[in-house]
């Protein structure tokens, strides 16, 4: 399994402002991956951070709103900017790690979230 | 039509009970599927992963029915603690994107 540290845990911020969130990992991994849950619904991935390259965006999600850095293969981090109401979710990184039960499924393994909340 | 779709709940059932969540898929070339369990303000956690043969861990059983394009999770003699939303994820062949469904809530009562 994984431990993710994830942090803040919440924070509340002004309409305007930007938001850095941190994800760190105890294992190196390829692929870290951001989502968004909103109250009542499923999860939305924005983007997938790849070590050494640019983050690949989800459509509805662009790189202005929502910039990622992955500077090394445990850490990253996402930037909501310019946050408005509607920002107002939960944050959540995420990383896959072969399951460990001899099946060739990958297992996504999920940091506690960031709850953010916009006034 | 969502690719992963679950009846939203929420399901009351009695401790002891035995219920049963459905969830459906419409992509035929989906390849990986779980159930996620997420407590409430919590991050998901991986229940069980669902394989061709179905498996069972506990009182928890999986079915997969490739034909039909479903996943199914059984919980048998319900605790209170198996109170949660649970989602079900699917993974589709050839990309790296698992999918998830907006999660059935069960709500096991004294």
């Amino acid at each position: 399994s994984a431990v993710i540290s994830q942090k803040p845990s919440r924070d509340i911020c002004q309409r305007g402002t930007s938001l850095t969130i941190q994800c760190q990992v105890d294992s190196q991994v390829t692929m870290m991956f951001w989502y968004r849950q909103q109250p009542g619904q499923s999860l939305t991935l924005i983007a997938t951070a790849n070590q050494g390259s640019e983050a690949t965006y989800e459509s509805g999600f662009v790189i202005d709103k929502f910039p990622i850095s992955r500077p090394n293969l445990t850490f990253s981090t996402l930037t909501v900017s310019n946050m408005s109401p509607e920002d107002s979710s939960i944050y959540l990184c995420s990383v896959r790690l072969p399951g460990t039960s001899g099946g060739a499924q990958n297992i996504q393994y999920f940091g506690a979230g960031t709850r953010l909340s916009v006034l | 039509r969502k690719e992963v779709e679950q009846d939203p709940g929420p399901f009351n059932v009695p401790e002891g009970a035995t219920v049963a969540f459905n969830c459906t898929y419409s992509n035929s070339a989906s390849q990986s599927f779980f159930w996620y369990r997420q407590d409430c303000r919590k991050e998901p956690k991986l229940l069980m992963s669902v394989y061709s043969s179905g498996n069972e861990d506990g009182r928890f059983t999986a079915q997969l029915n490739r034909a039909s394009q479903y996943i199914s999770l059984l919980i048998r003699d319900s605790k209170l603690s198996d109170s949660a939303t649970y989602l079900c994820v699917v993974n589709r062949r050839g990309t790296y994107k698992y999918i998830f469904g907006t999660g059935t809530r069960l709500k096991v009562l004294a």
